[in-house]
């Protein structure tokens, strides 16, 4: 496609069930990046893969947190037993290059824990 | 990756130019400064990037110091729908800090 197509757009889920987010990156981009957006903040980092490796997930901020990347294009974020915390706006990049840089924005998805 | 410190908020007139700065005193040799910026309800949108030389594309140009210690982002006639949140970034190894950015607000 012509862009990074992230969906649900919008996911409300009750606390404890289980979310799958998924990111559609732009054909060919060989890195892949998923952020998370609190309201009235900057995107922090969660994950990095280049092609199906996940190279870097030290922002993940727990072991509920989950990403894949099976076939080096599509990925999904998995969030087990959601917590109120876990609200935001998820966000995915993908980039040309290895080096991730230049990254195109999907418009995200926001979750809502009620 | 290089820490960035940019002012929380700036405001400018429709029009004029409107100048950001951002600081990345700890940035290394071989590593761009990037800038995004951040409509609401919309993800980062890429504005431009540089290494040591100023740039300019049809969005922007790009000052980076001598000393590449700090950088302006310049839009040269402000529109109202240069409104939004701007970032200046440093990516490193794939991982990128955002920050809070600066908040302009095109006035008319």
């Amino acid at each position: 496609g012509a862009g990074v197509s992230q969906s649900p757009r919008y996911k409300v889920a009750k606390r404890g069930q289980d979310v799958a987010l998924r990111c559609d990156p732009i054909s060919g981009h060989v890195s892949l990046f998923w952020y998370q957006q609190a309201l009235g903040q900057g995107p922090e980092f969660l994950t990095y893969f280049q092609n199906e490796a996940q190279l870097d997930k030290s922002g993940l901020p727990s072991d509920r947190f989950f990403a894949e990347r099976p076939e080096g294009s599509v990925s999904t974020l998995k969030i087990q037993r959601t917590q109120q915390e876990d609200s935001a706006v998820y966000l995915c990049a993908s980039s040309s290059n290895g080096q991730g840089y230049g990254y195109t924005f999907g418009s995200g998805t926001r979750l809502t824990v009620v | 990756d290089a820490k960035t410190t940019q002012p929380p908020s700036m405001d400018c007139a429709e029009g004029r130019a409107a100048n950001l700065p951002c600081n990345h005193s700890t940035i290394s040799g071989n590593e761009y400064v990037y800038w995004y910026r951040q409509i609401h309800s919309q993800g980062p949108q890429y504005i431009i990037h540089g290494l040591k030389n100023n740039e300019t594309n049809e969005m922007a140009s790009l000052i980076i110091t001598e000393d590449r210690k700090s950088s302006t982002l310049i839009l040269p006639h402000a529109t109202l729908r240069d409104t939004a949140v701007y970032y200046c970034i440093v990516p490193n190894a794939g991982k990128s800090t955002f920050g809070d950015g600066t908040t302009l607000t095109v006035k008319p």
